[in-house]
């Protein structure tokens, strides 16, 4: 089964860290392009960062831009994304979701992990 | 950046009836490259529609895309008790970012 698995999500301060990870399974991982997207609850979609298949070509929104920092490590099939001076608005579910080639849809999505940022 | 508005923000229709949702982008998508989510509560978006018209995988013929350019559609044939959810667009064919609209919000009259 083609699964993806976010975790790490928690409750941190203003101007804290976390970083959130995604695990892959049941398909070829290192064959694709992957996304971060978040949503506030009730709320929509919003793209935060994207990540080529072998992690050398990295865009980011600019509301997260020099904040975050997305990664991957092929051999682990695992997808990370590093979210440091975090703000209260980022608090969002975040999810994971591959695609296969730059220009594709997003295909698979993880169930998401909750980052709370408050004092 | 590319900006999407949906149309109606929701729908209140019965089950047996059809759903028309619009989708209208700020410029033209490139290689027609829109793509239609549903999403339920507490559940990650699924993918049902790309490329404007083509399915994805698994995806119930009740459900169909069109449009080009700036104006596109989702219909639902016939709306199924599983079909009440919220809907979005999203254009991912153009540089980053790769916008999404707000959602249309389709729920039992």
């Amino acid at each position: 089964e083609v699964r993806l698995v976010e975790s790490g999500g928690d409750l941190v301060q203003p101007g804290g860290s976390l970083r959130l990870s995604c695990a892959a399974s049941g398909f070829i991982f290192s064959g694709y392009w992957m996304h971060w997207v978040r949503q506030v609850p009730g709320k929509g979609l919003v793209w935060v960062s994207r990540l080529n298949s072998d992690g050398t070509i990295t865009n980011y929104a600019d509301s997260v831009k020099g904040r975050f920092t997305i990664s991957r490590d092929n051999a682990k099939n695992t997808l990370y994304l590093q979210m440091n001076s975090l703000r209260a608005e980022d608090t969002a579910v975040y999810y994971c979701a591959r695609v296969w080639r730059a220009n594709d849809p997003f295909d698979i999505w993880g169930q998401g992990t909750m980052v709370t940022v408050s004092s | 950046e590319i900006v999407l508005t949906q149309s109606p923000g929701t729908l209140s229709l019965s089950p047996g009836e059809r759903a028309t949702l619009s989708c209208r982008t700020s410029q033209s998508v490139s290689g027609n490259y829109l793509a239609w989510y549903q999403q339920k509560p507490g559940q990650a978006p699924r993918l049902l529609i790309y490329g404007a018209s083509s399915r994805a995988t698994g995806i119930p013929d009740r459900f169909s895309g069109s449009g080009s350019g700036t104006d596109f559609t989702l219909t639902i044939s016939r709306l199924e008790p599983e079909d009440f959810a919220v809907y979005f667009c999203q254009q991912y064919g153009s540089s980053p970012p790769f916008t999404f609209g707000p959602g249309t919000k389709v729920d039992i009259k």
